[in-house]
């Protein structure tokens, strides 16, 4: 079965150092999402993006934060000067379509420790 | 976006049946209800969706009643490795690009 891959499983950064966090959707899907989740808390939406342009974004995705499509199979997630509040698991997503029906793949994740 | 509630855990042993409830007063016509399930340092991976009756695949069934103001996830002889959080989430085909709002999930504990 098609997976959603992420890498690195684990990041390790130094306090405002920039992170790109990596990730390659599942092949004929056009939608795509980073959602994050700190320890112990909810899984939280950051930002969904088709057709090269971000669709939608939440209030935690302030101007620290980018997304870029680079190549036709990679998605990634950019932090410009993490802080430590940024320590959290990264989720990518990808689904054949943008609508709330249609079930959302996500990767394992991607681990961010600011030290 | 509906609004859902669901217990904050439930326990069970292996080989019981678990039904999860999840409540959403507040479903609109063209929402359509979706579980996920999630072990821990693992993303989110969907197990079942429906609209109205009842679905069922290899994993679960999902039981929804005529006025579809709740909604029942049953996992048929729960193992050990069904240990997770289960999330219920409603939206439809008009959400806003398909985010996702997850809340706070039914933590499944299964033991011997």
């Amino acid at each position: 079965e098609p997976e959603v891959t992420q890498t690195p499983s684990h990041q390790v950064t130094q306090m405002g150092q920039e992170v790109i966090l990596r990730c390659v959707p599942i092949s004929n899907h056009l939608y795509f999402y980073w959602y994050r989740q700190i320890l112990g808390q909810k899984v939280e939406f950051l930002v969904s993006f088709y057709n090269n342009e971000i669709s939608e974004k939440s209030e935690i995705f302030d101007d620290q934060f980018s997304v870029e499509r680079p190549d036709g199979s990679n998605f990634t997630l950019k932090i410009r000067s993490t802080k430590l509040e940024d320590s959290a698991m990264y989720f990518c997503a990808s689904s054949g379509q943008g609508r709330g029906n249609q079930p959302q793949h996500f990767g394992d994740g991607t681990r961010l420790s600011i030290l | 976006l509906a609004k859902t509630t669901q217990p904050i855990s439930m326990d069970s042993y292996e080989g019981q049946e678990v039904n999860i409830t999840c409540s959403h007063n507040n479903i609109a016509t063209n929402d359509y209800i979706t579980w996920y399930q999630q072990f821990p340092s693992q993303g989110p991976r969907f197990i079942i969706q429906g609209y109205k009756t009842k679905v069922t695949n290899e994993v679960a069934s999902l039981f929804i009643p005529a006025d579809r103001k709740s909604s029942t996830l049953s996992l048929p002889r729960v193992s050990l490795s069904d240990t997770a959080v289960y999330y219920c989430l409603v939206g439809g085909t008009t959400d806003s690009w398909g985010k996702l709002q997850f809340g706070a999930g039914t933590q499944v504990v299964v033991t011997p």
